[in-house]
């Protein structure tokens, strides 16, 4: 079974600052990861995604994360903080093979982005 | 409309209630999902359909009860419900029916607010 840990539930930025928000994850075979964005009272949309192509991956909105096997982890960062980052995101985990529909959420970090 | 499509956005309903939630995918998709989404939990797939077929049910109450009567349009049966089910219902859809492709991601709608009273 997989499982996916986010640390820190909420984080707090200046505006222009990095942005880390952190993903570990276990998985017994090569998983799919994700990283969703919600803003308030709207679904989730997906922000970028890792298949295995390649471990440093871009997104929408200027974000990117870094796939490391070895640390099992699968940080989203973005170099410069903006005021409508401001949302809660969530890193998930699907197995690879047929059939694997379910996607494991994460509890989501709130970002808050301080002019 | 485009995406994916919910409706109604907020609805409040006594125990007692029967009541259904929509959703409608503008993709041409061939998979559709139901999730939960409480306060301070992970969300929750609650029931996955695939070409019209039911292919997981997470453990779910028999209070919840979906219909997918086809590709388009998802349904989520509501009948007396307890306070504890209310949480922010969210559907998705995506393409690939059997799950196998790495594309396969799914696409959310904006989801519905109940509130069980």
């Amino acid at each position: 079974a997989q499982s996916v840990t986010q640390l820190g539930s909420h984080v707090s930025v200046s505006e222009g600052a990095l942005v880390l928000l952190r993903c570990n994850y276990s998985s017994s075979v090569p998983p799919y990861l994700f990283w969703y964005v919600q803003y308030p009272n709207q679904g989730l949309q997906l922000l970028l995604k890792y298949t295995s192509a390649a471990t440093l991956v871009k997104g929408i909105n200027g974000f990117e994360a870094e796939f490391k096997k070895s640390e099992t982890s699968f940080h989203l960062t973005k170099p410069s903080a903006h005021m409508s980052d401001a949302a809660e995101y969530f890193c998930a985990v699907r197995r690879s093979g047929a059939g694997s529909y379910q996607l494991t959420f994460g509890k989501g970090t709130k970002l808050s982005v301080i002019p | 409309e485009t995406g994916v499509t919910q409706t109604p956005r907020h609805l409040v309903m006594g125990m007692t209630n029967k009541k259904s939630l929509k959703c409608e995918q503008h993709l041409g998709h061939n998979a559709m999902y139901w999730y939960k989404q409480s306060a301070k939990k992970p969300l929750e797939l609650m029931f996955v359909y695939s070409l019209e077929e039911r292919v997981e049910n997470n453990s779910v109450p028999s209070r919840f009860s979906p219909e997918c009567p086809n590709s388009s349009h998802l349904f989520l049966h509501l009948h007396t419900l307890q306070p504890e089910d209310s949480a922010l219902y969210l559907c998705a859809s995506s393409q690939d029916p059997a799950g196998l492709s790495s594309y396969n991601e799914q696409f959310f709608g904006p989801g519905t607010r109940l509130t069980v009273l």
